[in-house]
């Protein structure tokens, strides 16, 4: 059974850039035709789609944040990592990776998910 | 982008009681491209309903998922106290696949 692990510092500060690791286990990220996904919910609001990748790299971000959002994939350690340059309080979110067997459009419905990594953006 | 509007914002019952959570969306959503999940505190958020009415692997047939264009349901029978948690909908009709707030379901 597929299992995704979010890690990542927790505080980071404003203008610099945010970067998570999406850790898979439980079977190989190449296997199937599959998207690796990040989302986020700020504290008290809803669920953001922020972008995906697949393992041949191929990505689609998030129209919002797609200027500042960079999904990126290393299959030989099972992970796939966001970066999100020039944060401000406004990225303060938990954090999830998620999987999905979309087209190469756009994602459909996400599962499995991980725990959540909480980011807060903070000097 | 479509916005979805969850009612009621947070839902009282007891175990053994009918759930009923409504998701709303701005506009139709095609194909009923609708899920549902689970998120219970400290979690992972769970799959339960995909394509407006089809249960999630592993999911019990008292989750139930219902409606088309603007307007879906989920529904579960005879609550459980794991059941107790927020509940999301989702639309991946149109891009970029976006959420609604959530339905907090608490105990009576």
């Amino acid at each position: 059974q597929v299992q995704l692990q979010e890690s990542g510092p927790g505080l980071v500060k404003p203008s610099q850039t945010l970067s998570l690791t999406c850790t898979v286990s439980g079977g190989s990220m190449s296997s199937g035709t599959y998207y690796w996904n990040w989302i986020r919910q700020p504290a008290g609001k809803g669920l953001e789609w922020i972008g995906r990748i697949d393992t041949s790299g191929s990505t689609n971000y998030n129209p919002s944040l797609k200027s500042r959002i960079t999904i990126s994939v290393d299959t030989s350690k099972n992970q796939f990592s966001l970066k999100l340059s020039s944060v401000t309080a406004a990225d303060t979110a938990m954090y999830y990776c998620a999987r999905d067997n979309g087209g190469s459009w756009s994602p459909v419905y996400f599962d499995p998910w991980g725990q959540g990594t909480l980011v807060t953006v903070s000097s | 982008e479509i916005v979805l509007a969850q009612s009621p914002g947070t839902l009282s019952l007891s175990p053994g009681e009918r759930a009923t959570l409504s998701c709303r969306a701005s506009q139709s959503v095609s194909s009923n491209y609708f899920a549902w999940y689970r998120h219970k505190p400290g979690q992972a958020p769970r799959l339960l309903i995909y394509a407006a009415s089809s249960r999630a692997t592993g999911i019990p047939d008292r989750f139930s998922g219902s409606g088309s264009g603007t307007d879906f349901t989920l529904t579960i029978n005879r609550l459980e106290p794991e059941d107790f948690a927020v509940y999301y909908c989702q639309q991946y009709g149109y891009s970029p696949v976006t959420f609604g707030q959530g339905t907090k379901l608490e105990i009576k």
